[in-house]
């Protein structure tokens, strides 16, 4: 079973600022099946990046992914108001699991 | 546009079986693009894949959870269920309904998802 890490768990930065969110393996991810979600409270997860770098329809081209193997990383280039939200990483090459969760919050 | 919908009793008591329905509509869940599943969160804590269906009635299970779980799909009516037995207070949370792009034969990431419905797991 492949167990999924998230760092940090806490991100704090300001409005303009740069997002970088870490999220490493146990195992080799198979294809780069990892996808990114993005939750805000009260709500459900909305998919943001698949295949470890293709957006999802309608996501912002400030977000973007990438990496291989075990380690993938989430970078939000500039936040905007409504990116502070829990980003959860999700790989589907061997059965089906997510990791904990970063919440990136206002600093 | 696609749309999903959790329904289901949001308390139920321990040992009991839980049981929800998520209704599609705005598109076919014969479909053989995608698999349907069930993802939870307990209040306060992260996602957790529960398991997923194809229209045939092919399934996936979280191995932690296989014991206890069934999901069926009902073609004629639009709708997949989700049923899982000897339920306990750790097993209260938001279950969600999601739609699977079919990739490789396999449920893929989840494009799709229903607003969610809380269960209580409580005498």
């Amino acid at each position: 079973e492949i167990v999924l890490t998230q760092s940090p768990g806490t991100l704090s930065l300001s409005p303009g600022e740069r997002a970088t969110l870490s999220c490493r393996a146990s195992q080799s991810v198979s294809s780069s099946y990892l996808a990114w979600y993005q939750q805000k409270p009260g709500q459900a997860p909305r998919l943001l990046i698949y295949g470890a770098s293709s957006r999802a329809t309608g996501i912002p081209d400030r977000f973007s992914g990438s990496g291989s193997g075990t380690d993938f990383t989430l970078t939000i280039s500039r936040l905007e108001p409504e990116d502070f939200a829990v980003y959860y990483c999700q790989q589907y090459g061997s059965s089906r699991a997510f990791g904990q969760g970063t919440k990136v919050e206002i600093k | 546009q696609l749309q999903l919908q959790e329904s289901g009793p949001g308390l139920v008591k321990p040992s009991e079986t839980l049981s929800l329905t998520c209704t599609v509509s705005g598109g076919s869940i014969s479909s053989s693009s995608y698999y349907w599943g069930w993802i939870r969160q307990p209040p306060g804590k992260g996602l957790e894949w529960i398991g997923s269906i194809y229209y045939s009635g092919s399934t996936y299970y979280n191995p932690s959870l296989k014991s206890r779980v069934t999901i069926s799909v009902d073609t004629s009516k639009n709708q997949f269920s989700l049923k899982l037995s000897s339920v306990t207070a750790a097993d209260t949370a938001v279950y969600y309904c999601a739609r699977h792009p079919y990739d490789f034969g396999l449920p893929g990431y989840m494009d799709v998802w229903g607003k969610g419905t809380t269960v209580t797991v409580s005498s």
